[in-house]
């Protein structure tokens, strides 16, 4: 149980477009999604906290008008990446928690992102 | 949110069993211990969860002390494919996310 999907795995993309990254809750109800990035030989850094029904909060350094993210039911969480450049190439990864007490946080398998 | 140190890495050999120790002088009274695995472009995998004492489950066991300022992974009998980024987190849950340290690299050797 408790499976998170991310989709797509694996994307390269020209320098100005956007790319929509998207999590899916397989077999259980998120209300709280969150998105990680990771950078090669790396640890995974928070980039922001996504609700259902309201808006994401982002941590500190990380540009919202950047990385959009949409919460829209209680088991899809989507990260757009307006406008890529080069240095937003990078390992993306959502994660969802079952419930909101001490079940522990599934994680999707990544999007690796490539902007040429 | 506590921070945790892990060791940067470790080695071993295949059927040895592998103890990652993680400090986390200033875990909160709400506070749980999460372990987690990760493979070279994965997600992390979840391993185990406790909050005082032994928990054991199929793949491992995570000893705590009563002072809860540390903790240790344990992995009986590793093999090739245990070898990973093994990251300890600590975090009371709810709607906050669980904040990454630096992990431990396994390497298991044949």
């Amino acid at each position: 149980g408790a499976v998170v999907s991310q989709h797509p795995s694996w994307v390269i993309c020209k320098s100005g477009t956007s790319v929509k990254i998207e999590c899916r809750s397989l077999d259980f109800q998120a209300t709280t999604m969150f998105w990680y990035r990771q950078f090669p030989k790396q640890s995974l850094m928070l980039m922001a906290t996504s609700n259902e029904g309201s808006k994401a909060t982002y941590e500190q350094g990380v540009e919202k008008d950047k990385f959009l993210i949409n919460h829209a039911s209680l088991t899809l969480s989507t990260l757009t990446v307006t406008s890529a450049h080069p240095e937003d190439s990078s390992f993306y990864i959502c994660s969802a928690k079952p419930g909101q007490g001490q079940s522990p946080q599934h994680f999707g398998d990544g999007t690796r992102l490539s902007i040429l | 949110l506590a921070k945790t140190t892990q060791p940067i890495s470790m080695d071993s050999y295949e059927g040895q069993e592998v103890n990652i120790t993680c400090s986390h002088n200033n875990i909160a009274t709400n506070d749980y211990i999460t372990w987690y695995q990760q493979f070279p472009s994965q997600g992390p995998r979840f391993i185990i969860q406790g909050y005082k004492t032994k928990v054991t489950n199929e793949v491992a066991s995570l000893f705590i002390p009563a002072d809860r300022k540390s903790s240790t992974l344990s992995l009986p009998r590793v093999s090739l494919s245990d070898t990973a980024v093994y990251y300890c987190l600590v975090g009371a849950g709810g709607r906050r996310a669980l904040t990454f340290g630096s992990g431990t690299r396994l390497q298991v050797q044949p």
